[in-house]
């Protein structure tokens, strides 16, 4: 596609459950990067992929987090037993390679809600 | 820690006025500097970055942004706003030396331009 597609847009689950949060990201991108957004807050790093490795998942706040990118294309962050501090916007983004000054793209993020 | 801060969580202006918003990061070291723009609805992205040289960016639609060293910012500046200016502008830090690239944001900046 054009750019960084996430899917769902939106997802509302119950305290507890186990969601999976999709990001395609832009064809030919080695890079992808997750993200999360609280509300009145910029993004904090989550993890990072170069191909299919994890090389940083120095940002995921516990182990209910993880995340997977298996064909070093479309990845998938997962989230087991859900809490409501865990809603928020999860952003991803891909760049061509992971260096400092190569631009990355963003996704228009899924809100995930936890009731 | 790096971290970076915005002042202005909201600013409202009209048309035409001129636009500075600030920015300033904590770092000792080299860093990149970002400004990135999310408009209603739509996914984050990239008004103008700083990697090295001229301290005096120059981004999309008129927007620039001035580094200033000694003073650890990078302000966004726009002589004149219009109305599709109108979006929340955050400001980014990654400092290759001891980082892994990720990026360092902002809490961001509302800004609503009145016709």
């Amino acid at each position: 596609g054009a750019g960084v597609s996430q899917t769902p847009s939106n997802k509302v689950t119950e305290k507890g459950k186990y969601v999976e949060l999709r990001c395609d990201p832009i064809s030919g991108h080695t890079a992808l990067y997750w993200y999360r957004q609280s509300l009145g807050q910029g993004p904090e790093f989550l993890i990072y992929f170069q191909g299919t490795g994890a090389a940083d998942d120095s940002g995921l706040p516990n182990d209910r987090f993880f995340a997977v990118r298996p064909e070093g294309s479309v990845s998938t962050l997962k989230i087991q037993r859900t809490e409501r501090g865990d809603s928020a916007v999860y952003l991803c983004a891909s760049s061509l390679m992971r260096r400092e000054n190569t631009e990355a793209f963003f996704g228009q993020g899924t809100r995930l809600t936890v009731v | 820690a790096q971290s970076v801060s915005q002042h202005n969580h909201h600013v409202i202006l009209s048309e035409a006025a001129s636009l500075e918003l600030g920015c300033n990061y904590s770092y000792g070291g080299t860093v990149n500097l970002f400004w990135y723009v999310q408009y209603p609805g739509q996914h984050l992205q990239l008004l103008l970055k700083y990697f090295s040289g001229d301290p005096l960016v120059k981004g999309i639609k008129g927007f620039e942004a001035e580094f200033i060293k000694s003073k650890f910012s990078f302000n966004l500046r726009k002589p004149s706003v219009q109305w599709s200016d109108t979006a929340e502008y955050f400001c980014a830090v990654n400092a290759p030396r001891d980082s892994n690239y990720q990026l360092i944001w902002g809490a961001g900046t509302k800004l609503i331009i009145k016709p």
